[in-house]
């Protein structure tokens, strides 16, 4: 089966600008995670899904982010406007209960 | 609070044996994971261990004791490959995955 994906794979922008980020979980699974790890520190849990809806969005740092599954299908993470505090990769995993599956992550990297 | 410790890195020769600790804390506990990463690449799954004991799998094995909040990835036969991250995570309460900073494994020949 097809694994999770994410695109980019890299995106540098300046900041103020505003980046989305996408994630495809492997199908069939409900709950959606999306995790940032900035440089040098460990990853940290952002939110997660359950289908469509937020089953805990308590990682997120600001109102500056929003994610959203439509459909409880793919995800996208929107950053706006982007700060310089924001750079680093960005994660997403899908699981259907326990292990989680990570996708390749998103290099965000904002000047 | 909540809290993972590991080591930040460790160094270990080709063939050999090497075993990476993790002490966590959490709100509730729903087992620990094991995750390799190699630099630019995404973390992938090696072991949960939700009770206590020794989980063999292949030339990895993770140990887990609730009492003392610790567990060990114990990697052995080392090969250059083995060079990676070693990430330790915990779940708490609500199934969320509390990640440590990750041990960074590097091999000799």
């Amino acid at each position: 089966e097809a694994g999770v994906t994410q695109f980019p794979s890299h995106s540098v922008i300046e900041k103020g600008q505003t980046v989305t980020l996408r994630c495809d979980p492997i199908s069939g699974h409900d709950n959606l995670y999306w995790y940032r790890r900035v440089m040098g520190k460990e990853i940290k849990f952002l939110l997660h899904f359950v289908k469509e809806s937020k089953q805990d969005e308590s990682g997120m740092p600001n109102n500056r982010f929003l994610a959203e599954r439509t459909g409880g299908t793919y995800s996208t993470l929107k950053v706006q406007p982007a700060e310089l505090e924001d750079s680093g990769v960005y994660f997403c995993a899908s699981s259907r209960a326990g292990q989680q599956f990570f996708g390749p992550g998103t290099r965000l990297t904002v000047l | 609070g909540q809290n993972i410790d590991q080591p930040t890195e460790m160094t270990a020769t080709e063939g050999a044996i090497v075993q990476i600790n993790c002490t966590y804390q959490t709100s509730g506990f729903n087992g620990l994971f094991w995750y390799q990463q190699h630099a630019g690449e995404a973390p992938t799954f090696l072991s949960y261990n939700v009770l206590d004991g020794l989980e063999e799998k292949g030339r990895f094995s993770s140990f887990l004791s609730r009492s003392k909040g610790y567990s060990y990835l114990l990697l052995k036969e080392l090969q250059m490959k083995d060079s990676a991250s070693y990430l330790c995570a915990g779940t708490d309460s609500n199934y969320q995955l509390i990640w440590g900073a990750g041990t960074k494994l590097i091999i000799k020949p």
